[in-house]
């Protein structure tokens, strides 16, 4: 079956757009994660939903970053006012359970804030 | 959120085995120990998870100190694919549902 995926795999964007990216995770996970990685640094969480409740987004790290997964299964990160600090790639991943322990990672989506 | 300390980067030659430490002095009673990898330009990957017990799967093994402040990933032999940033992580396994990773060990396949 499929795996998670991300789109676009790449995003190039100017200070100050608006961001939209998109992860669909594996068909009949209730679980989805969001996490940052910079350049030369482990993944960082960012967020997380049981199916469509976002149960924690402590990670976010400013109110510019929104997510939403509004029918339990496609989930979008947005970001807005991009500044070139969040450069970074974006990774989903997704799990069978809410403390399952395997999670399913994407691809990921690398963003350039130019 | 417990912590984990691994060494920044490891070599090995190819067809032998390696294996990746990784400290977790502060590891509470209800945390699990997972290892996850990166490949060079993809997501993370399960490579293997234990809470007590010794495991031993298709890609590695996981070895815990009694203690449980340390363990070890081991790859039985080494090929040129397993080159990777290899992550050690605590997941809380009553509340956790997310991971914290560190900066983990890239590993170096020399031929």
């Amino acid at each position: 079956g499929a795996g998670v995926s991300q789109s676009p795999r790449y995003k190039v964007a100017k200070r100050g757009q608006d961001v939209a990216l998109r992860c669909d995770p594996i068909s009949g996970h209730v679980s989805l994660f969001w996490y940052q990685q910079a350049l030369g640094q482990g993944p960082e969480f960012l967020t997380y939903f049981q199916n469509e409740a976002q149960l924690d987004k402590s990670g976010l790290p400013s109110d510019r970053f929104f997510a939403e997964r509004p029918e339990g299964s496609v989930s979008t990160l947005k970001i807005q006012r991009t500044q070139q600090e969040d450069s970074a790639v974006y990774l989903c991943a997704s799990s069978f359970w809410d403390r399952g322990n395997e999670q399913f990672f994407g691809p990921g989506t690398r963003l350039t804030v130019l | 959120d417990a912590k984990t300390t691994q060494p920044n980067s490891m070599e090995s030659n190819e067809e032998e085995p390696v294996h990746l430490p990784c400290n977790h002095s502060t590891i509470s009673g209800t945390d699990y120990i997972h290892w996850y990898r990166q490949l060079p330009s993809q997501g993370p990957e399960y490579v293997i998870h234990g809470l007590t017990s010794n495991v031993n799967n298709r890609m590695a093994s996981l070895a815990i100190a009694e203690d449980r402040k340390s363990s070890t990933l081991i790859l039985h032999r080494a090929t040129l694919r397993d080159a990777a940033v290899y992550y050690c992580i605590l997941r809380d396994g009553t509340t956790g549902n997310q991971f914290y990773f560190g900066t983990g060990t890239s590993l170096t396949v020399i031929p």
